[in-house]
């Protein structure tokens, strides 16, 4: 598939469990995106890559989050010890271009994981 | 990035050009607007953007004001898939290398 690639879809955990949501981005793309997504909300931005580099994580809540992209394809957003205000839709988006370039290089979405926590 | 408002809901007849507003009065000279749709249970979606000039593509149509502080999206000719949630993003690309501030955005339900 030519698309962003999320797993699971959905994702139950009991509070208090470790969680790993992975992101398979567009092949060739350089910047790998996370957002959280409330219910009825928009997307909040959580954290940015570019290839292997983590150069943004200001938008990750606390400290049991955290994201790797190792080898500057695959992405995991893990979620150490979930509470309930950590059930949300978690997005992956890629885009081709490099940050400097990146106003004309759109954000390509995956259809997120849906985590419930209970 | 600037702040953008955008009515809650809008109503439009399949077939008929849906015009979505956009205000972005506090937007700086180096920012675009960016529109992104999300249907029930999908991730956003890319639709257009642009900076001063009017855009044009397959999906949508982007008239930006000549003092840049609103903006509208315009779907020529809605169908029921067109029935989404719409989001006027206004960012400076670049140096915050695509970072996107989604708001609330504007449900867009397309009727028979």
């Amino acid at each position: 598939g030519a698309g962003v690639s999320q797993s699971p879809r959905y994702k139950v955990a009991k509070r208090g469990q470790d969680v790993a949501l992975r992101c398979d981005p567009i092949s060739g793309h350089v910047s790998l995106f996370w957002y959280q997504q409330a219910l009825g909300q928009g997307p909040e931005f959580l954290t940015y890559f570019q290839n292997e580099a983590q150069l943004d994580k200001s938008g990750l809540p606390s400290d049991r989050f955290f994201a790797e992209r190792p080898e500057g394809s695959v992405s995991t957003l893990k979620i150490q010890r979930t509470q309930q205000e950590d059930s949300a839709v978690y997005l992956c988006a890629s885009s081709l271009a490099p940050g400097q370039s990146s106003y004309n290089s759109p954000l390509h979405f995956g259809n997120g994981t849906r985590l419930t926590v209970t | 990035d600037a702040k953008t408002t955008q009515p809650p809901s809008m109503d439009c007849a399949e077939g008929r050009a849906a015009n979505l507003p956009c205000n972005h009065s506090t937007i700086s000279g180096n920012e675009y607007v960016y529109w992104y749709r999300q249907i029930h249970s999908q991730g956003p979606q890319y639709i257009i953007h642009g900076l001063k000039n009017n855009e044009t593509n397959e999906m949508a149509s982007l008239i930006i004001t000549e003092d840049r502080k609103s903006s509208t999206l315009i779907l020529p000719h809605a169908t029921l898939r067109d029935t989404a949630v719409y989001y006027c993003i206004v960012s400076a690309g670049g140096t915050s290398y695509g970072k996107l501030t989604f708001g609330q955005g504007t449900i867009l339900t397309v009727h028979p």
